[in-house]
């Protein structure tokens, strides 16, 4: 198993550009979630699902957009950069309600809006 | 919504000692509570964990411990090495976590 695989690991953007950061995951967790890094900020949630087809908002969703078409996949869509979104994203994913909820993360991707 | 706090945010320990990390968190229906630890420029990667049901769990050198009543949870490093440098963060939720700011801990030899 690959775990929770995030692209890209670094990504430059300028003000005002839109991108995607992929995550997938291959471990058939419902649980999916989008968080990010700020120095001494913790890990503060974005986005997250709990299964296909259904979203929510976090504590900081503003800026960004998700969809959860398949179980695998959870894309994080930034429509329109700015530098206040310089930041470390992390994607994690879990089994969710049951015994087991540990959170897998992906190795992160570090962008930088300028 | 949930509300994490930790504290401290730094920790400076000598090699051997204990250290002790505390959280609180203010949603009575978390019942899932894992620690993890990240190293720098690398994932958390989660180190223990413990649900509602038990008020204490130990796994070789760390241990955590829970008491819902005050809605409050510790994490207990024995006998700490300079490997155990690293930031650790806490979190509580059900399904959906809520992780604290972290904790900066830097063992000396």
């Amino acid at each position: 198993n690959a775990g929770v695989t995030q692209t890209p690991k670094f990504q430059v953007l300028k003000t005002g550009q839109s991108m995607t950061l992929q995550c997938a995951q291959d471990m058939n967790h419902e649980y999916m979630s989008w968080y990010r890094q700020d120095p001494g900020m913790g890990l503060r949630l974005i986005h997250y699902s709990v299964g296909a087809g259904i979203t929510d908002q976090g504590e900081v969703p503003n800026g960004y957009n998700v969809s959860r078409s398949t179980t695998e996949d959870f894309p994080l869509r930034l429509l329109s950069a700015a530098p206040s979104q310089t930041s470390v994203y992390f994607c994690a994913s879990s089994y969710g309600q049951g015994e087991n909820t540990e959170a897998f993360f992906g190795q992160g991707t570090r962008l930088t809006v300028v | 919504g949930e509300n994490v706090e930790q504290h401290p945010s730094t920790l400076s320990v000598q090699e051997g000692d204990s250290a002790v990390i505390k959280c609180t968190y203010s949603d009575s229906a978390s019942n899932y509570f894992p620690w993890y630890k990240q190293e720098l420029g690398k994932r958390p990667q989660l180190i223990i964990d413990i649900r509602s049901n038990v008020g204490e769990k130990k796994d070789q050198r760390i241990a955590v411990t829970l008491n819902k009543t005050a809605k409050h949870f510790s994490l207990h490093i024995t006998e700490t090495q300079p490997e155990d440098s690293a930031v650790y963060f806490c979190a509580a939720g059900w399904g959906k976590l809520q992780f604290g700011a972290g904790t900066q801990v830097v063992v000396t030899p």
